[in-house]
């Protein structure tokens, strides 16, 4: 069965630190796709990346970076010289080929930067 | 990406009556979805909206209760019905813009519906 976990229920950094947040997924799949989505206090959720699970190259994007690793089921979040603005849930995302589209999310990681 | 609108944006409603939630996208897309997010809580997949035929809807969700339209490719509804406090959630549509079903869903701002 399909699952992500979020560990990481809660964190809390002063700006301009360095934060990694992590995400671990289940598939019997070998063709799948992996999101993350950003969910600030307004609500919406804002998409960030997706990744296939063919690609396995990591990237990055301004601050943000997201490590692929296969061999240990992870697809975690580095957000570089971490803002006040980057307060927000973060949701790691799991779609699996044959599912229609379905996205299994995580619980959720709250970030909070303080200033 | 898509533009995509909900309507209503808020709502509190009472206890025993439905509420009808629209989505509104600004170009035609295949793939459409409805997820809820009850309070502090992660996002669950209710149904997936075909256009022209029923909805899709998870183990767990039944037409009933989330009844569903889809009349052509940029608009949908959802419907709660008979609503109860446990339904208080926020509940978002989401596209797919390129057609097929492993696309990147773009979510819609939500519906905040408190149930009294």
């Amino acid at each position: 069965a399909q699952k992500v976990t979020q560990a990481q229920t809660e964190i809390s950094v002063v700006e301009k630190e360095d934060v990694t947040l992590d995400c671990v997924y289940e598939t019997r799949d070998t063709t799948y796709y992996l999101f993350w989505y950003k969910q600030p206090p307004s609500g919406e959720l804002v998409f960030l990346i997706r990744r296939n699970s063919f690609d396995e190259q990591n990237e990055i994007s301004g601050r943000y970076s997201w490590n692929f690793q296969k061999s240990t089921s992870s697809f975690n979040f580095t957000i570089t010289a971490s803002q006040v603005v980057d307060s927000a849930v973060y949701f790691c995302a799991l779609s699996e080929a044959h599912q229609g589209g379905k996205l299994i999310f995580g619980q959720g990681t709250e970030l909070s930067v303080k200033p | 990406s898509a533009v995509i609108s909900q309507k209503p944006s808020r709502d509190i409603c009472q206890r025993g009556t439905s509420l009808t939630i629209q989505c509104q996208v600004d170009s035609q897309v295949t793939m459409m979805f409805w997820y809820r997010q009850q309070p502090g809580q992660s996002l669950t997949l209710i149904a997936t909206a075909n256009q022209g035929s029923e909805a899709t809807y998870e183990s767990g969700f039944v037409i009933d209760k989330f009844p569903i339209s889809r009349p052509n490719l940029t608009f949908s509804t959802l419907t709660v019905s008979n609503m109860s406090p446990e339904d208080s959630s926020i509940y978002l549509c989401s596209v797919g813009v390129s057609g097929i079903s492993t696309d990147t869903q773009y979510f819609g701002p939500g519906t905040r519906l408190t149930v009294l």
